[in-house]
């Protein structure tokens, strides 16, 4: 498994301002991905990112508002741009394993998630 | 597209009796399962695995997850439940390629002492 850090735990904003969020992992990881969960709701990809390459979003997602960025193999950010107050949620990243499983599917590992809300 | 549903969104059980939680996917191709659980202000901790083979697969905490193909689901279970276990549980399917996941709702667990 992989030991994941993230940066802030928890943060309060005011709407129009912007979030930059960290994730920091252990090991040298290709893919990271970054979900979001909505208050009382499931977690929902936002994108994934590849060091060297730019981000692919999911649908509804956009890099305008979700920027990210992948400058090596250990560390992430994610930016939450022109905050509403639609955007409080948990963000979590998450890296999948080291060694991949069958038909090159592997169990991600999660990171402990960043607590915003947006005034 | 793939999905997956959780149709337990509370569920409630005293302490040491067993548990049930149920999972059920869509996916055209061979699904990859999985449940994760999250305690209140913790991440998510994969709790157990489905690529292939034996349906039954063991995870950790005493949990147990069997794949049924005929029906489309990943139910997991547990004989004894403790006070600890109580948190919210997700069953994701993967897509295969890039790993991207699809979570359930999620079923919140309370345990009675």
């Amino acid at each position: 498994s992989a030991v994941i850090s993230q940066k802030p735990s928890r943060d309060i904003c005011q709407r129009g301002t912007s979030l930059t969020i960290q994730c920091q992992v252990d090991s040298q990881v290709t893919m990271m991905f970054w979900y979001r969960q909505q208050p009382g709701q499931s977690l929902t990809l936002i994108a994934t990112a590849n060091q060297g390459s730019e981000a692919t979003y999911e649908s509804g997602f956009v890099i305008d508002k979700f920027p990210i960025s992948r400058p090596n193999l250990t560390f992430s950010t994610l930016t939450v741009s022109n905050l509403s107050p639609e955007d409080s949620s948990i963000y979590l990243c998450s890296v999948e394993g080291r060694d991949r499983g069958l038909a090159g599917v592997n169990e991600q590992f999660f990171g402990p998630g960043t607590r915003l809300t947006v005034l | 597209a793939q999905s997956v549903t959780q149709p337990d969104i509370h569920i409630t059980v005293s302490e040491g009796a067993s548990l049930e939680l149920r999972c059920n996917y869509s996916y055209g191709a061979t699904p990859y399962l999985f449940w994760y659980v999250q305690s209140p202000g913790q991440g998510l901790q994969l709790l157990l695995k489905y690529f292939s083979g034996d349906t039954l697969v063991q995870g950790i905490k005493g949990f147990e997850a069997e794949f049924k193909r005929s029906q489309s689901s990943f139910n997991l279970r547990k004989p004894s439940v403790h006070w600890s276990d109580a948190a919210e549980y997700f069953c994701a399917v993967s897509t295969g390629g890039g790993n991207k996941l699809t979570f359930g709702t999620g079923t919140q667990l309370k345990v009675e002492l």
